[in-house]
């Protein structure tokens, strides 16, 4: 089946750092992938959706300065938190969709703990 | 905008128990709904789907049917087991859109 990974799993950074996490298709190719975010017992916040060869499109309220969005191939796309503070503390998960239109399906990654100190 | 609503957890049962786990939807048109099942330490996985009216998704002894009379897919099983002790995420995805929203999500634990 389609398999995504991230990397790093999890990350602590001092407060004022910049965190790249990656999020990877496997086995197939995603024109399209997702980034959320996740508090502890809450739901997933969909932040932004990530299209190769173009510039991601936000969702309101997220900084799109500060959590900067590279989808430079179609396996491989990257959120990078800058000047990381502790409220950016939280647990980011990718999806990436297969391309074919009439498809439903996102695939998730496994999901990053960034604490920010 | 589109919005999910989920029974509020946690919820506790024991094993073989009946489960029912309650999600409403609001959305315009003929939106897609799905089930995603997060175990503990691991990223979302889809658990069952629906995407048109009166469709019944079914996976692992887990079903859901796509009300939309009642704007409701709620998930069942006639008998949990331990493994099943997870969160459930309801989510539905607008007609013709990408992007999926979630419900808050239903922390599920199984008792032997």
């Amino acid at each position: 089946g389609a398999v995504v990974s991230q990397h790093p799993s999890w990350v602590i950074c001092k407060s004022g750092t910049s965190v790249k996490i990656e999020c990877r298709s496997l086995d197939f190719q995603a024109t399209t992938m997702f980034w959320y975010r996740q508090f502890p017992k809450q739901s997933l916040m969909l932040m932004a959706t990530s299209n190769e060869g173009s510039k991601a499109t936000y969702e309101q309220g997220v900084e799109k300065d500060k959590f900067l969005i590279n989808h430079a191939s179609l396996t491989l796309s990257t959120l990078t938190v800058t000047s990381a503070h502790p409220e950016d503390s939280s647990f980011y998960i990718c999806s990436a969709l297969p391309p074919g239109q009439g498809n439903n399906e996102q695939f998730f990654g496994p999901g990053t703990r960034l604490t920010v100190l | 905008g589109d919005s999910v609503t989920q029974m509020e957890g946690p919820v506790t049962l024991s094993e073989e128990a009946f489960l029912t786990i309650n999600c409403t939807y609001t959305a315009t048109g003929y939106p897609s709904l799905f089930w995603y099942v997060q175990y503990p330490g691991e990223g979302l996985q889809l658990l069952l789907k629906a995407t048109k009216a009166d469709d019944k998704g079914s996976n692992k002894g887990f079903e859901a049917t796509y009300r939309k009379e009642t704007t409701s897919f709620h998930l069942e099983k006639g008998s949990v087991q331990v493994s099943d002790s997870a969160v459930y995420f309801c989510a539905l995805k607008g007609q013709g859109a990408q992007k999926l929203v979630f419900g808050q999500g239903t922390r599920l634990t199984i008792n032997p």
